[in-house]
């Protein structure tokens, strides 16, 4: 099994243009989640869902996107990125209480 | 809400010297508690879990955490670190019936030769 995958690894984006984060899982967990990680401030919850078709809004919704058309794919959709959504990104499944977090995708907006 | 205070936000240590990277919570229901680690340029990964039963829970790499309910703490202990222990670790809470898993802010530990 590969696990939790996320691409891309590494971007650079302008202020203002959109992008999606890829996510895939092989493991057949009903619940992904999203979540970002900035320096000393632990991780927040951007969105999860519960399973394909189904999903909510964590902590730190704003600006951001989600969509769930299959178990295995979990992208996050950001419209139009603003400096303060740079930070590093990571997917993560879920089984029973047991979070499996991909490598992460660090992105930068200037 | 639930809050998880990770009190030391740096820890240096020896290698081989004994480590405690200390976890407080705040709830008033049943959590179950969860350490992590990150290494550099990765991912989180599971070192240990207590969700009920005994309140001493081993993980992986030698790691222990003790879970004192009065006391509402969960610190993460390993008697002898190794360089390979440098990492950040995290801890976190999750609230039964909750989808949420809240996580502190890491504690940075660096294991020196």
């Amino acid at each position: 099994n590969a696990g939790v995958t996320q691409t891309p690894k590494f971007r650079i984006l302008k202020i203002g243009q959109s992008m999606t984060l890829q996510c895939t899982q092989d493991m057949n967990h009903n619940y992904m989640y999203w979540y970002r990680q900035d320096p000393g401030m632990g991780l927040k919850l951007i969105y999860y869902s519960v399973g394909a078709g189904i999903t909510d809004k964590g902590e730190v919704p704003n600006g951001y996107n989600v969509s769930r058309s299959t178990t295995e794919d979990f992208p996050l959709r950001l419209e139009l990125a603003a400096p303060s959504q740079t930070s590093v990104y990571f997917c993560a499944s879920s089984y029973d209480q047991d979070r499996y977090f991909g490598p992460g995708t660090r992105l930068t907006v200037t | 809400a639930q809050s998880v205070t990770q009190l030391d936000s740096q820890v240096p240590v020896f290698e081989e010297a004994p480590v405690e990277l200390r976890c407080n919570y705040s709830s008033s229901v049943s959590v179950y508690l969860f350490w992590y680690v990150q290494y550099p340029n990765q991912g989180l990964q599971l070192l240990l879990k207590y969700l009920s039963g005994s309140t001493l829970v081993k993980g992986i790499n030698g790691f222990e955490a003790e879970f004192n309910k009065s006391q509402t703490s969960f610190h993460l202990r390993k008697p002898s670190v190794h360089i390979s222990d440098t990492a950040e670790y995290f801890c976190a809470v999750h609230q039964g019936g909750s989808e949420k898993l809240v996580f502190g802010k890491g504690t940075k530990l660096t294991v020196n030769p």
